[in-house]
């Protein structure tokens, strides 16, 4: 079964709206961290935001912030007032603590955001 | 300070022959992966290094695909008799280790198999 799905293969969304991009998760473990990154057409993998399984308040970092939804295993991420330059590929990850697979980092197939003016 | 260095940035050679990627973490990082990542497509993980244990191979495709990590510092990806399907980008990651800390990502090498 795969362990992190984004559903979403593609998405568009008006310059300065909002635009959630969708990720669901799949574990056992009751320690795990979820991640966003985003990654423009010049290749680069930037971090954007982290999610810890135990914290009781949603993620925030700027323009970025983590609808988490334990319950329903789903840590979708909102971008307010898109930018253009928010037009990339976005991959949601997550890390499990459990030993057998700690440390290692398993990656959605992403969704490709295009932001239009 | 410095990022996570990968070189060669872009590598073509002949079907059949051997490659090597090299991989240089941030220093004090104890995490060290690699990913391979077709066109378009997402990252398939390959191999995961963390401080001197021993490191989690379990993605990598063939008997083909090798690799090491030297002093717990630089990493090489070494492929054997390449296939034009080996093409792609292979990315290299580092972290810290701990369950919170993202990963930082080198710039790739593009391979390209004639």
């Amino acid at each position: 079964a795969q362990k992190i799905t984004q559903t979403q293969p593609g998405m568009f969304v008006q310059e300065k709206e909002a635009v959630t991009l969708d990720c669901t998760y799949d574990t056992s473990d009751q320690s795990y961290g979820l991640f966003w990154y985003k990654q423009p057409s010049s290749g680069e993998m930037i971090f954007l935001i982290y999610q810890g399984s135990y914290d009781e308040q949603n993620a925030t970092e700027g323009r970025y912030s983590l609808n988490f939804q334990k319950a329903r295993k789903s840590a979708n991420l909102v971008i307010s007032a898109s930018q253009l330059g928010d037009s990339a590929m976005y991959f949601c990850a997550m890390r499990e603590a459990r030993s057998t697979n700690a440390g290692k980092s398993t990656f959605g197939d992403g969704t490709t955001l295009t932001v239009k003016p | 300070g410095a990022g996570v260095s990968q070189s060669p940035s872009n590598k073509v050679t002949e079907k059949g022959k051997d490659v090597e990627l090299r991989c240089d973490p941030i220093s004090g990082h104890t995490a060290l992966y690699w990913y391979r990542q077709s066109l378009g497509q997402g990252l398939e993980f390959l191999i995961y290094f963390q401080g001197n244990s021993a490191p989690d191979k379990s993605g990598l495709p063939s008997d083909r695909f090798s690799a090491e990590r030297t002093g717990g510092s630089v990493s090489t990806l070494t492929i054997q008799r390449t296939q034009q399907e080996d093409s792609a980008v292979y990315l290299c990651a580092s972290s810290d280790g701990g369950l919170n800390q993202p990963q930082h990502f080198g710039d790739g090498t593009r391979l390209s198999i004639l």
